[in-house]
């Protein structure tokens, strides 16, 4: 079964530019999650998205958004870039928003990251 | 604010080695803690807490969680070269029934063969 796929794995942009991510969940996987990863603040997480709805939101400016699609495939957008915004983003997914982040099937399973560097 | 501290922030043993890694938290509406491993990119899970005094294992890895102390240790026996990685410990949250993960910022595990 493929694992969460993240595309693009790399790329660069400029400050003031601003970019997307797309994540494509696990099969039959409808919670798609999002998380940035610095390397003095560890991962934290951005939003939740369930259905095509957001379910959660971390404490991020409003640059960053989230959609998610019917197929459950989800995209995040950063506008307005800024240098501190490079960092390793990483997708998680898992079966549904609902039954406990940790219990059996519902455990978050991530993808590789879009390492995004703002210059 | 909730806060999940890990410690050490970076360990460097020989193989054949035992380590305890170390993980505190102190997060609100606190259901579970989640072990996760990051060796290159994609964190891999490991165990999950719910319960305290319950030690889980798997092979050389075993972790176990302190409720009343708010911590969590991981250990790994006879350490070998892959498990060089940063070990990541999560608190979940739930609120109002939407969960997150509040994770701490890792420690950094070099195993020298």
């Amino acid at each position: 079964k493929a694992g969460v796929t993240q595309t693009p794995r790399y790329l660069i942009k400029t400050r003031g530019q601003q970019v997307t991510l797309s994540c494509s969940p696990i099969s039959g996987h409808r919670s798609v999650s999002w998380y940035q990863q610095t390397p003095g603040q560890g991962l934290q997480f951005l939003f939740e998205y369930f259905s095509e709805t957001q379910r959660n939101k971390g404490n991020f400016p409003g640059r960053f958004s989230g959609r998610q699609f019917s197929n459950s495939r989800s995209e995040m957008n950063v506008s307005t870039l800024e240098l501190g915004d490079s960092a390793l983003y990483l997708c998680a997914s898992r079966r549904s928003a609902s039954g406990g982040l940790g219990s059996g099937a519902n455990v978050l399973t991530f993808g590789a990251g879009s390492r995004l560097t703002v210059l | 604010e909730d806060k999940v501290v890990q410690s050490p922030l970076s360990l460097v043993v020989h193989e054949g080695d035992t380590v305890t890694l170390n993980c505190s938290y102190e997060v609100t509406n606190f259901r579970s803690l989640l072990w996760y491993k990051q060796e290159k990119k994609a964190p891999t899970f490991l165990f999950m807490l719910t319960s305290s005094g319950i030690e889980k294992k798997s092979g050389r890895l075993s972790s176990i969680l302190d409720k009343k102390e708010l911590f969590s240790i991981l250990n790994i026996t006879a350490t070998q070269t892959g498990d060089s990685a940063v070990y990541l410990c999560a608190g979940i949250i739930s609120n109002f029934g939407n969960e997150k993960l509040t994770f701490g910022t890792g420690t950094r595990l070099t195993i020298i063969p």
